[in-house]
């Protein structure tokens, strides 16, 4: 079955560490999304990838790093420097339009929960 | 910059339709309003999608006013499993910030027994 998959689920991290979320999708899809939702809010965009070895910053990339070597992985480094990581990461991907206005639906993953000990 | 709001909660009893509204009075013409719904701590779930017209599938309709300006998602038949955060979302096209999802706040649907 195509779907993303996230991990892992849950992650610990010590304050001073970096730490890597994977996110892999099997869809074809040429666009790749971060997203970050904390206790009873929406989600929020950190990073966005439309096409292989290019990514922009979304509306709170800082702390924040993503590489998107493949087509298929589009991994997120939450650094030191981000000073509030505790959250709940969603990656999504989708199609890309092929028009200006083209729009589809996004697949989310099942989510990796960070927490700073 | 949220440019949808919902109410923060709403019930409905099991077997009967819930209709969830959502007000987006500053949408642009291209800009598309989507629904998602979210169980605790899973991936949100596509539900349906639309820019102008009244659209349906096998999980729900949405009715979209004339003007754009709000919407409503009506779930026919709910069950128990619809229970959820239900968010009203506009996504804005491919070219502006890859087509990102500005999420509201959301509804909480609690469909009772």
């Amino acid at each position: 079955d195509g779907g993303i998959t996230q991990s892992p689920k849950y992650l610990f991290r010590k304050e001073g560490q970096n730490v890597t979320l994977s996110c892999e999708q099997n869809l074809n899809h040429d666009a790749m999304y971060w997203y970050r939702q904390d206790p009873g809010q929406g989600l929020r965009l950190i990073y966005y990838s439309q096409i292989v070895n290019d990514f922009q910053k979304g509306d709170i990339a800082e702390g924040y790093s993503v590489s998107r070597e493949k087509k298929e992985s589009f991994p997120l480094t939450v650094t030191s420097a981000q000073k509030n990581p505790t959250a709940f990461y969603l990656c999504a991907s989708s199609i890309r339009g092929l028009g200006s206005a083209s729009n589809y639906g996004y697949t989310f993953g099942s989510g990796t929960r960070l927490t700073v000990v | 910059d949220a440019k949808t709001t919902q109410p923060p909660s709403m019930d409905c009893a099991e077997g009967r339709a819930a209709n969830l509204p959502c007000n987006h009075s500053t949408i642009s013409g291209n800009e598309y309003v989507y629904w998602y719904r979210q169980i605790h701590s899973q991936g949100p779930q596509y539900i349906i999608h639309g820019l102008k017209n009244n659209e349906t599938n096998e999980m729900a309709s949405l009715i979209i006013t004339e003007d754009r300006k709000s919407s409503t998602l009506i779930l026919p038949h709910a069950t128990l499993r619809d229970t959820a955060v239900y968010y009203c979302i506009v996504r804005l096209p491919i070219y502006n910030q890859g087509g990102k999802l500005i999420f509201g706040q959301g509804t909480e649907l609690s469909v009772k027994p």
